[in-house]
Parts: C-alpha cells; sequence; structure tokens
C-alpha cells in the first residue's frame, strides 16, 4: 500500500484563522515531509522530520509550525496566514536514508481570503 | 543556471505516439532520479525510480539515466489520453543534501484521442 492521506481536501481560512492539515501514512516511513507547490512550479519543501524529529526547516515562516505526533502522522499548524500563501500543501513520505523514493498524498487546496 | 533543465512543453500529441521527455543536470552528485506524474490538482505520483545508469522499463514507460551526459529522459510508448498530465523528474545528492529532492519544472503533456 502506497498511500498517503490528507485532510481536508480544501480549506478556505481568514488570515486571523488558526486551523490545522493533517497527513497520515501507514507504509512504515519513518521520514515525513511537507511541500508547497503554487500553479505551475513545481513542489517546494518546507520541512523534514526524519524518526519523528525535524531535521530540516527551509527557513520558513513561524505562522507554519509542524508537528510530528508519531511515525505515522504530520501535522501543520497553519496561523495568521497571508494571501500568497494559498497554494497546493503537499505532504510526502520516505524511507530515511539514501534513496529519497517520495510519496505524496492528494494535497491539501488552501486558499487564505 | 538552474541545477536541473525540463523541457517545458507544453507538449501535444496524438493517441498512440511515442512521447520523450528530457532532464539536464549540472550537479554530478545527484544519485537518484525519478518520474512523478501530476494530474491537474492532484498530488504528484512516483512513476519512476532509477539509481544507476542505464534503461528501467515498467509497461508502456522506460526511464533512462545516463550520467557521463547528466542528461535523463523518460518514454511513454503507445501514448494514452490518461498520460495526459505535468511529467515531473527530481533528483537528490544523499551525500549532501540528506532528504532534499531537486525537481525540474515540469512538462505539461497533452495526449489527443
Amino acid at each position: 500500500d502506497t498511500e498517503v492521506t490528507q485532510t481536508p481536501k480544501h480549506l478556505v481560512m481568514g488570515m486571523t484563522n488558526k486551523k490545522s492539515l493533517k497527513c497520515e501514512q501507514h507504509m512504515g516511513h519513518r521520514a515525513m515531509y511537507w511541500y508547497k507547490q503554487k500553479a505551475k512550479k513545481p513542489p517546494e519543501l518546507m520541512f523534514v522530520y526524519s524518526y519523528e524529529k525535524l531535521s530540516i526547516n527551509e527557513s520558513v515562516p513561524s505562522r507554519f509550525s509542524p508537528e510530528c505526533p508519531n511515525s505515522s502522522l504530520l501535522n501543520l499548524h497553519l496561523h495568521a496566514l497571508q494571501p500568497e500563501d494559498s497554494a497546493l500543501y503537499l505532504c510526502a513520505s520516505s524511507h530515511p536514508g539514501q534513496s529519497n523514493e517520495q510519496y505524496f498524498g492528494p494535497g491539501t487546496r488552501l486558499t487564505v481570503t | 543556471q538552474k541545477e536541473v533543465e525540463q523541457d517545458p512543453g507544453p507538449l501535444s500529441v496524438p493517441e498512440g505516439a511515442i512521447v520523450s521527455l528530457n532532464c539536464t543536470y549540472s550537479n554530478s552528485a545527484f544519485q537518484y532520479f525519478m518520474w512523478y506524474r501530476q494530474y491537474s490538482r492532484k498530488g504528484p505520483e512516483l512513476l519512476m525510480y532509477t539509481y544507476s545508469s542505464g534503461n528501467k522499463e515498467d509497461g508502456r514507460f522506460t526511464a533512462q539515466v545516463d550520467k557521463s551526459s547528466k542528461y535523463i529522459s523518460l518514454f511513454i510508448r503507445d501514448s494514452q489520453p490518461s498520460d495526459s498530465a505535468t511529467y515531473l523528474c527530481a533528483m537528490s545528492d544523499p551525500e549532501t543534501s540528506g532528504s532534499r529532492l531537486t525537481f525540474g519544472e515540469g512538462t505539461q503533456l497533452t495526449v489527443n484521442p
């Protein structure tokens, strides 16, 4: 089973709201990722968790706060976002190590009004 | 100069055609090479993953890596309308970049019935 699930599929939030994106995988992967993708652009890496510890933060603004409660779950907490943060947010997972064979979820389409 | 250059397309072909998608790269440390297919408003789907130079075949898809020329290709035989999507090449250098994938900009493919 190579499935990564993400909820919600769509999210509309105001600039003062707090919301969370959720990601789950049951492939036994111990590395999980958050990406942001704008239209007609490739995914941009935001965060990497390896063995439930944050290993990479690509200088993402603090209004994005990741959390990895266990090896199967990954959350992205959102607060005080800007309209330019509207994008497709993708979760991915892989075995940690050298292969980087990453499997993506379907994404959450976020609109900030 | 970008580390990975991908023919941007868009590419439009008739059903049944052979499609060739290509990426060149400048970083000789890249060791792992992937092709992702992304349908509109969906997450990227891992199509092919290769490590060494040479060819790898999976059904109608063939991935080719030429490390000496720093060039990778994806061939699609007997293309179908369902192959219409954006194709992203991705590669990684685990020694220095850890879990980071470097993506091409993507090629939008349309297969016309």
